[in-house]
C-alpha cells in the first residue's frame, strides 16, 4: 500500500475558481507538506502542517489535515493562470527510523485557463 | 541564499559513458537528497547524506555512485546506465537530518538525462 495518495489525478478550472487537493496516507505522521512542480522542474514548498495542527493558511492557501482519517486538503484560492501546476502532498513517517525521508503522494496535475 | 543549484541541466548520454551531476547548496543544511523522477510520477528518493555520510540507500543500482566531498556538495556518478534511467534526477537539502520532525527540503530544478 502506497503512502501519499492524491485526488484527483488531473483538475481543469477556469481562472478566478478555487481548486482542491485531497491527500490519503496509511501511517502516523510527524507533519504533512504541500509542494508545487512546474512542468520538469525542481519542487517548490508550498506549506508544512504539523500533526498537532488542524488547518493553516498561507496566503491563498489553505491546508487541513485530520489525522483521523489520515488525509489532508489542499485550497487554492481564486486560482491564476500562474497556478498552473502539479501539486504533491509529502509526508514523513513518525514512527521510522529512517530520518529525513518523505513519501510523495501520487500528484495532482492541476491545470488553470485564462 | 535559499538556492539549490544543479548542474547540468540536460545531459545526454550512452550506456558505456560516464557522466557526474552535481548540485550545490550554500544554506548551511547538513542532510542532502537524490531523487529520481519519471515524467508524471512523484520523486522517488535515492540517497541521503547526512552530515557527509551516507545514511540511506533506497536499493539502488550500483551504476549511480553518490558522493558528498563536502557539507555543500553532492555529486551522482553515473556509469554504465540503461535506458529506462531516463528521467529528471533532483537534488535537495533540508536543514537538519537528526530532528525529531522533519522539515522543509529544499529541491534544485533538476537534470533532465537522456541515455540512448
Amino acid at each position: 500500500s502506497q503512502q501519499g495518495e492524491e485526488d484527483p489525478q488531473a483538475l481543469s478550472i477556469q481562472e478566478g475558481e478555487n481548486a482542491t487537493m485531497n491527500c490519503s496516507y496509511k501511517t502516523s505522521i510527524n507533519n504533512l507538506q504541500w509542494y508545487r512542480q512546474n512542468s520538469g522542474r525542481g519542487l517548490v514548498h508550498l506549506i508544512l502542517i504539523r500533526s498537532n495542527e488542524r488547518e493553516k493558511h498561507s496566503g491563498r492557501l489553505r491546508v487541513t489535515l485530520d489525522t483521523s482519517k489520515k488525509s489532508s486538503s489542499l485550497l487554492i484560492t481564486a486560482s491564476r493562470a500562474a497556478d498552473t501546476a502539479s501539486y504533491f502532498c509529502a509526508t514523513d513517517d513518525a514512527g521510522g527510523t529512517s530520518y529525513g525521508k518523505l513519501t510523495f503522494g501520487q500528484g495532482t496535475i492541476l491545470t488553470v485557463h485564462p | 541564499d535559499t538556492e539549490v543549484t544543479q548542474t547540468p541541466k540536460h545531459l545526454v548520454m550512452g550506456m558505456t559513458n560516464k557522466k557526474s551531476l552535481k548540485c550545490e547548496q550554500h544554506m548551511g543544511h547538513r542532510a542532502m537528497y537524490w531523487y529520481k523522477q519519471k515524467a508524471k510520477k512523484p520523486p522517488e528518493l535515492m540517497f541521503v547524506y547526512s552530515y557527509e555520510k551516507l545514511s540511506i540507500n533506497e536499493s539502488v543500482p550500483s551504476r549511480f555512485s553518490p558522493e558528498c566531498p563536502n557539507s555543500s556538495l553532492l555529486n551522482l556518478h553515473l556509469h554504465a546506465l540503461q535506458p529506462e534511467d531516463s528521467a529528471l534526477y533532483l537534488c535537495a537539502s533540508s536543514q537538519d537530518p537528526l530532528a525529531d520532525v522533519k522539515e522543509t527540503q529544499y529541491f534544485g530544478p533538476g537534470t533532465r538525462l537522456l541515455v540512448l
